[in-house]
């Protein structure tokens, strides 16, 4: 029931553009985004409630793909404090939320 | 807003004890989460809390786990006869229902 992102790593230069996917298996109702640092918890990057939204902000935004049962989180123009490990998340019928196998990413200068 | 506050930060003890966690949310919000984290991995839903009501378990919470919100506040989540397995991270987030979540820095256990 985990959602499965793409790819599981990425290595970026600075500047560079970044796409990460996440599909399910499962309808999904929302999805959100979220970051992790190592040894911090995630923080919250964006959630996507409809599908065909779209939402962004600074140089990060994602979209929603309801039919699909997908979502992509965009970064562009990367910056260093971009790198981590990126979490899609989401509620099943079950209403227990699960988190995407994750993406690590590392912006290199 | 004082963020989600999780204690201990770190609990080490040996294999058999039972072990106690306390998670404070952010005051307003209702739902409260339990999430339990290995290294490289992303974090893995434990249960979660609609202010005091426990609405959901996944299997991954054997009997010897047990979380309560007894006034829809804080909550404990309750480890019986630690086992090697059990050593994670253990994280708890907050959300204004179907809201983005607020997690604390999580408690780190280590089991001898």
């Amino acid at each position: 029931q985990q959602p499965v992102q793409s790819p599981q790593a990425v290595i970026l230069r600075e500047g560079e553009d970044a796409v990460i996917n996440c599909s399910s298996s499962k309808a999904l109702y929302s999805v959100h985004w979220y970051r992790q640092k190592h040894g911090e918890a995630p923080i919250f990057l964006m959630i996507l409630l409809k599908g065909g939204e779209q939402k962004g902000h600074d140089k990060i935004s994602a979209s929603f793909n309801e039919k699909k049962q997908q979502s992509s989180l965009y970064l562009t123009a990367s910056q260093l404090s971009y790198s981590g490990t990126y979490f899609c998340g989401a509620i099943n019928t079950g209403n227990q939320f699960y988190f995407g196998t994750g993406t690590s990413l590392t912006v290199i200068p | 807003d004082t963020g989600v506050s999780q204690n201990p930060r770190h609990k080490i003890t040996k294999r058999g004890q039972n072990v106690t966690f306390r998670c404070d949310p952010i005051s307003e919000h209702n739902r409260l989460y339990w999430y339990r984290q290995t290294l490289g991995q992303g974090p893995e839903f434990l249960t979660y809390f609609q202010n005091e009501a426990q609405l959901e378990k996944s299997r991954l919470l054997s009997d010897r786990f047990s979380a309560e919100r007894p006034k829809g506040s804080f909550s404990t989540l309750e480890i019986q006869r630690t086992e090697q397995g059990d050593s994670a991270m253990y994280l708890c987030a907050s959300s204004p229902d179907l809201q983005p979540q607020h997690f604390g820095d999580g408690t780190r256990l280590s089991i001898l």
